[in-house]
């Protein structure tokens, strides 16, 4: 089973928005709608910012936003903030002989 | 609140066993599914296993299988991985985290614990 596929870095300005890609297949991201996405500090365990592509667990800004269409799942980030400056990794259902499958992370540049 | 508290960082010579161990708190131990990432240094996230200590059910990345074995103590709510014979490609941070599974598949992990940092060299 593969990583999916993820943009190594994407930046942009305090205040802009960013959109960072999440490229999977037809036996994983594209199978529902069960595409997680995890936002990771340096030196910090992972955190969960949305579930089932666009839900998000309480406390967290609306500033952060999913979508999925096919193969590929994204996320939002608008109004940046410094703190937003971080890896983010998606997460999918792997298919038949994996259950989860990761992305392969995107470094946020604020 | 729910709380994950891993064990403490592990220095291990090539060969050797090792188990860490995930206490977790504020929530239905048996009723959760319970698992473990691997992130190597420098790299990026890699699901190992995940165990439901209420039925036992176990389910391991093909990449792990065979590799690593994952279990749960429901009396002391806490999840084991446990390694026979390490290498040194085993060293890396390994996260424990609550996941949302079903019998088919998982959906996402919502609590992580801090990490456990594992070095295996000689």
């Amino acid at each position: 089973q593969s990583a999916l596929t993820q943009p190594r870095s994407v930046s942009g300005s305090p205040g802009q928005s960013v959109i960072i890609s999440c490229s999977g297949t037809s036996s994983d991201v594209g199978v529902h709608d069960y595409v997680s996405w995890y936002q990771q500090h340096p030196g910090k365990a992972p955190k969960l910012i949305l579930y089932d592509v666009g839900r998000r667990p309480s406390g967290v800004p609306n500033r952060f936003a999913g979508s999925k269409s096919g193969n590929t799942a994204s996320l939002s980030i608008s109004g940046l903030q410094a703190d937003d400056e971080a890896d983010y990794y998606c997460c999918s259902y792997g298919g038949t002989h994996s259950t989860f499958v990761f992305g392969t992370g995107t470094k946020v540049t604020v | 609140e729910v709380q994950l508290v891993q064990s403490g960082a592990e220095v291990k010579d090539p060969a050797e066993s090792l188990k860490i161990s995930c206490l977790t708190s504020g929530y239905d131990f048996t009723n959760h599914w319970i698992g473990w990432v691997r992130q190597m240094p420098g790299k990026g996230l890699e699901w190992v296993a995940v165990i439901h200590p209420g039925g036992a059910d176990s389910r391991y990345s093909p990449s792990f299988e065979g590799q690593v074995t994952i279990s749960a103590d429901k009396s002391i709510t806490t999840a084991y991985l446990q390694w026979n014979s390490l290498k040194a490609s085993d060293t890396a941070i390994y996260y424990c985290a609550r996941g949302f599974c079903d019998s088919i598949s998982c959906y996402y992990f919502d609590y992580w614990g801090q990490g456990t940092l594992v070095t295996v060299s000689s």
